[in-house]
């Protein structure tokens, strides 16, 4: 069965540092998603993409944040100067179409940020 | 952001019992969804609902998509002990997933 992948699993950087969280949506899915899940909190909404531009983004996105999508399988989010609070699980999802509303998630990427 | 507050935020029961679960909202949404999430790892869709009133059902879970808009229900069956976990619901609204607060479920062999 298809699968969201993520990579990698855990890493762990040091604040001000660049990191670039790497995740393979499903290959027939067109709109493609970030979130971030603080320790015990819930799943929270940072950006999605389609068509290879950012489509919606919350507050949460800020200067900080970009996305990409290098090639036709990779989907990447880059903190470009990580602080604490960054500290989080980081899911990618992606979705097959506008008319469906079944989203994926990959298994998500544990950032953490000393 | 919206707010979708989901009650009860924790439940234990005996396997076997039934469950039910409910996310309420101040907006309406055009999607309802309900997901699964272990610990450490993502979310796991369990049923989407795209009309009011909708009622869903996947094996031993049902969902409804309330009358209002505003709300959604999930319900579980005969507990099993894989059932635990975190149950969160999300709404769909202006090109964004909206999550709730979760509910965590422990069932008791």
């Amino acid at each position: 069965e298809p699968e969201v992948t993520q990579t990698p699993s855990h890493q762990v950087t040091q604040m001000g540092q660049e990191v670039i969280l790497r995740c393979v949506p499903i290959s027939n899915h067109l709109y493609f998603y970030w979130y971030r899940q603080i320790l015990g909190q819930k799943v929270e909404f940072l950006v999605s993409f389609y068509n290879n531009e950012i489509s919606e983004k919350s507050e949460i996105f800020d200067d900080q944040f970009s996305v990409e999508r290098p090639d036709g399988s990779n989907f990447t989010l880059k903190i470009r100067s990580t602080k604490l609070e960054d500290s989080a699980m980081y899911f990618c999802a992606s979705i097959m179409t506008g008319w469906s509303y079944e989203q994926y998630f990959g298994p998500g990427t544990r950032l953490t940020v000393t | 952001g919206q707010q979708l507050n989901q009650s009860p935020q924790s439940m234990f029961i005996q396997e076997g019992e039934d469950v039910s679960m409910n996310c309420t909202s101040s907006s309406i949404f055009n999607t309802w969804l309900w997901y699964k999430q272990d610990p450490g790892e993502g979310p796991v869709l369990l049923i989407a609902l795209y009309k009011a009133g909708e009622l869903t059902s996947n094996g031993r879970l049902t969902a409804q998509f309330g009358i209002t808009r505003k709300d959604s229900f999930l319900n579980i069956s005969a507990s099993i002990p894989s059932d635990v976990g975190i149950y969160f619901c999300a709404g769909y609204l202006g090109n964004q997933f909206y999550f709730g607060t979760g509910t965590s479920l422990t069932v008791i062999p």
